[in-house]
């Protein structure tokens, strides 16, 4: 079946990075995009990015712009979301989730587990 | 961007009772309209996609409704599974997504 299995927590101090991974399978990673989503603690879910993993098409939220990458490794049908100079505010359970797509409509599905990232001195 | 406004924030209901969550778009999204369910702990669950379809393996009780900048999601007879989180999401401006706030469904 369709999975995706995300690499575990992390804790990080502040001004550092964190990569997480996000393993695909049980369909062809580049026949679909996959976007990044954060869950802050007790709050909402915050849209980051996606990235076409076809042609390397990429689109950030803005006010991650210049400190997030996101990337695709189609050998091991992985997707990456590094993110820098981290700061206790991007403390949150980071998702990965497909982006599936019926005519021009797209939604998320599957999910990933999450990765708890905690930024803390 | 886009914003997206959920009502109730949160709702207390008893098993068996219909349930609906309103969702509302800054301006018109036609029918680009995506529900999640999520559970504590777990990640979301896609339940309703293009505002009124019906995602394969959820139960015939939840149905989606609306266009253009008013959406609802019904539950017609709760369960107790059902007690969570609710999201609604716009993807009409793919891909820059936005979800709305959330709405809490707690048992009464």
């Amino acid at each position: 079946q369709v999975q995706l299995v995300q690499s575990g927590p992390e804790v990080k101090k502040p001004g550092a990075s964190v990569r997480v991974s996000c393993k695909a399978s049980g369909y062809t990673l580049t026949n679909y995009g996959i976007s990044w989503v954060r869950q802050a603690p007790g709050q909402g879910l915050e849209w980051l990015g996606w990235i076409n993993a076809h042609n390397g098409d990429i689109n950030y939220a803005q006010k991650l712009q210049g400190r997030i990458t996101m990337t695709t490794d189609t050998s091991t049908t992985t997707a990456y979301m590094e993110l820098r100079s981290l700061r206790s505010d991007d403390t949150a359970v980071y998702y990965c989730a497909k982006v599936s797509e019926w005519l021009a409509y797209n939604w998320f599905d599957p999910w990933g587990q999450g990765t708890l990232v905690t930024v803390s001195s | 961007d886009i914003q997206m406004t959920q009502s109730p924030s949160s709702l207390s209901a008893s098993v068996g009772d219909r349930v609906t969550i309103t969702c509302r778009a800054s301006q018109s999204i036609s029918s680009y309209l995506n529900w999640y369910q999520q559970r504590p702990g777990k990640a979301p669950k896609l339940l309703i996609y293009a505002a009124s379809s019906l995602q394969s393996g959820v139960p015939s009780r939840f149905s989606g409704s609306g266009s253009g900048t008013d959406f609802t999601l019904t539950i017609s007879s709760l369960q107790p599974e059902d007690f969570a989180t609710y999201y609604c999401q716009q993807s009409y401006s793919t891909p820059w997504y936005t979800f709305g706030q959330g709405t809490k469904l707690e048992i009464k």
